[in-house]
């Protein structure tokens, strides 16, 4: 499979804890984006890199939450001191140097803080 | 803030017939416009895109078109069939932006066979 992939695809945790998320773009996707995503809702811009540089940072993303892209190749996603209202789907999406706009979800790591 | 809006929040269908989603945008400089497909539990696909200079883009049953003077575009499924069934997201891109794409909040369709 060629397109965006994200590890876990699941994650339970207790609130307070920390967590990392993982998401490898499509092969030579310079662009990736972190979305989040409640029920009924559409994705919420979070962050975005372009090679191992960031940015574009949300208002959404508290001191809490940090993304790294430290080699221009996988990105990750943590949380610190989880809450409840954590709770969601993270999306991750690549879009390459060529198309630029065109953004490609992954299927998502969804989070359920308890 | 910019935000998008969609409509309707639900529509269902009988197989043949056409479906047409319909999406605001607040931001005058957005200059892109996807259209994502969402099944139950799968990731966004990306199905259509329009680009600010062009007003209409077809690709076999699904064509968008955009109304940039009123900053609304829309979603047209022709002769929908029962795998069309899904949620379907609008989005504008953030002027200033590389990236940052703006949501709608979605539209379930239903195509009854």
């Amino acid at each position: 499979d060629t397109g965006v992939s994200q590890d876990p695809r699941h994650k339970i945790t207790k609130r307070g804890q920390n967590v990392t998320f993982r998401c490898d773009p499509i092969s030579e996707h310079n662009r990736l984006y972190w979305y989040r995503q409640t029920l009924g809702q559409g994705p919420e811009f979070l962050t975005y890199f372009q090679n191992e540089a960031q940015l574009e940072k949300s208002r959404l993303l508290s001191d809490r939450f940090s993304a790294e892209r430290p080699k221009g190749s996988f990105s990750t996603l943590e949380i610190q001191r989880t809450e409840q209202g954590d709770s969601a789907m993270y999306l991750c999406a690549s879009s390459s140097p060529d198309t630029g706009l065109e953004q490609y979800f992954g299927p998502g790591t969804r989070l359920t803080v308890t | 803030g910019e935000n998008v809006e969609q409509h309707p929040s639900t529509l269902s269908v009988q197989e043949g017939d056409s479906a047409v989603i319909k999406c605001t945008y607040s931001d005058s400089a957005s200059n892109y416009f996807p259209w994502y497909k969402q099944e139950l539990g799968k990731r966004p696909q990306l199905i259509i895109d329009i680009r600010s200079n062009v007003g209409e883009k077809k690709d076999q049953r699904i064509a968008v078109t955009l109304n940039k003077t009123a900053k609304h575009f829309s979603l047209h499924i022709t002769e929908t069939q029962p795998e069309d069934s899904a949620v379907y997201f609008c989005a504008a891109s953030k002027s200033g932006s590389q990236g940052n794409l703006i949501f709608g909040k979605g539209t379930k369709l239903s195509v009854k066979p």
